[in-house]
Parts: C-alpha cells; structure tokens; sequence
C-alpha cells in the first residue's frame, strides 16, 4: 500500500478555474504538508497541518486553501488558477512535528495551467 | 531558507562509493543534518539523518564532522538507481527548506 497518496497525478486546466487536489496518508502520522516544487526544481514548503490544524503558513496566495477534514487528510484547493501556479505539489507527512521528524512524501501532482 | 550549501553536480562510476559533501556552518548545537534524494519525477525520498554521530543504515553512511559544520553523504556501492538530486538540510523546527541539492549521476 502506498503510504502516501495524492490525487490526481497529472491535472491540466485553463486559467481562471479552480480545481482540488486530494492527499492521504495511512501511516497513522500527525503531521501534514503541502510543497510546491517549480520549473527551476526549488522545493518550497507551502502549509503544515498538525492534528487537523494549520501550523505553518508560507507565504501563498490566499488562492490557495488547505483542508484538513482529519489527520489522515490534507486536500488543497486552489482557486482562480494562474499560469504561475503551474507546477509539481507534493503532499508529505510526518509523525509529527520535531525537528528529528523524517517526511513521508507523495509522488507529486504534476499541475499545467494553460 | 536553507542553511546548507552543496555542490550543483557529481558524477560517480557504477560500483564506486559516491561522497557526497555538505556544508551548514551555521549549525547549532541541537540541530539535526537530514539527507534526502529525489529520483527523477518523484517525490523526495529520506535517507539518513545525524546529531553529532556518524551514522549508517542499509541505505547509506553519514559522516559529520566534529565542530560539525560539514558532513558527507557515502553511497557506498553506487548504482545506476541511485542517480537522482542528493539534499542536505539543517531544519528549523519541522521546517524542512529544500535548497538545490546535487544531482549526482552514476555512470556505468
């Protein structure tokens, strides 16, 4: 079973419209996370949810909303989509929040707004 | 912001041991060094992490220095599979920055 998995793998969509993207982890962890990796390969940490609530919150456009319906989920919905959003969004997971913590990560939703 | 720095680019033999240099001399004294690689087209993979010891799992060795301001990732028989981008990072917190890395490429 894949420890970490994030829905879908590839999603292409106009600009302007919004779309979802769904995470789940059955590691039993606590911690949750939303990175986004772009053309240039920087991997940049987006949100963090720890037991359903936001800890960490990068700077992101607020067209970018994290949902954590519980610790198992971490969905990220985006809304009016720009051609700058288009890039690679892990999900990962942690058991939970110290800095001895290892990632868990899913094998990336790759976005391309037209 | 990431706190390391590595070299962009390594190439290594099939079969060779790859030694993979990091440095983070600002480190402080309870922060932990964490390797992680990234096979092309997919998600970051973990691979090891130190205090102040060296360290050895079935994946690789770390070697940290003792004013631990550097250390070196060891594949120890690098494989055509172990080609991907190789980060160092020194966390703040559970804030794990991920700078560029070095893409290591074994060649047969």
């Amino acid at each position: 079973d894949t420890a970490v998995s994030q829905t879908p793998k590839y999603l292409v969509t106009q600009m302007g419209n919004d779309k979802s993207i769904k995470c789940e982890q059955n590691l039993g962890h606590d911690t949750m996370y939303w990175y986004k990796q772009d053309s240039k390969k920087f991997l940049k940490i987006m949100f963090s949810y720890n037991n359903k609530e936001l800890i960490i919150n990068e700077t992101v456009p607020n067209r970018f909303s994290p949902k954590s319906p519980d610790k198992a989920h971490l969905n990220l919905h985006i809304n009016s989509l720009e051609l700058g959003d288009s890039a690679v969004y892990f999900c990962a997971s942690s058991r939970g929040t110290g800095a001895y913590e290892k990632l868990f990560f899913g094998s990336g939703t790759q976005l391309s707004v037209l | 912001d990431a706190k390391t720095t590595q070299p962009p680019s390594m190439d290594c033999a099939e079969g060779r041991a790859a030694n993979l240099p990091c440095n983070h001399s600002t480190i402080s004294g309870n922060e932990y060094v964490y390797w992680y690689r990234q096979i092309h087209s997919q998600g970051p993979q973990y691979i090891i992490h130190g205090l102040k010891n060296n360290e050895t799992n079935e994946m690789a060795s770390l070697i940290i220095t003792e004013d631990r301001k550097s250390s070196t990732l060891i594949l120890p028989h690098a494989t055509l599979r172990d080609t991907a981008v190789y980060y160092c990072i020194v966390p703040t917190g559970n804030q794990f920055y991920f700078g560029t890395g070095t893409s290591l490429t074994v060649i047969p």
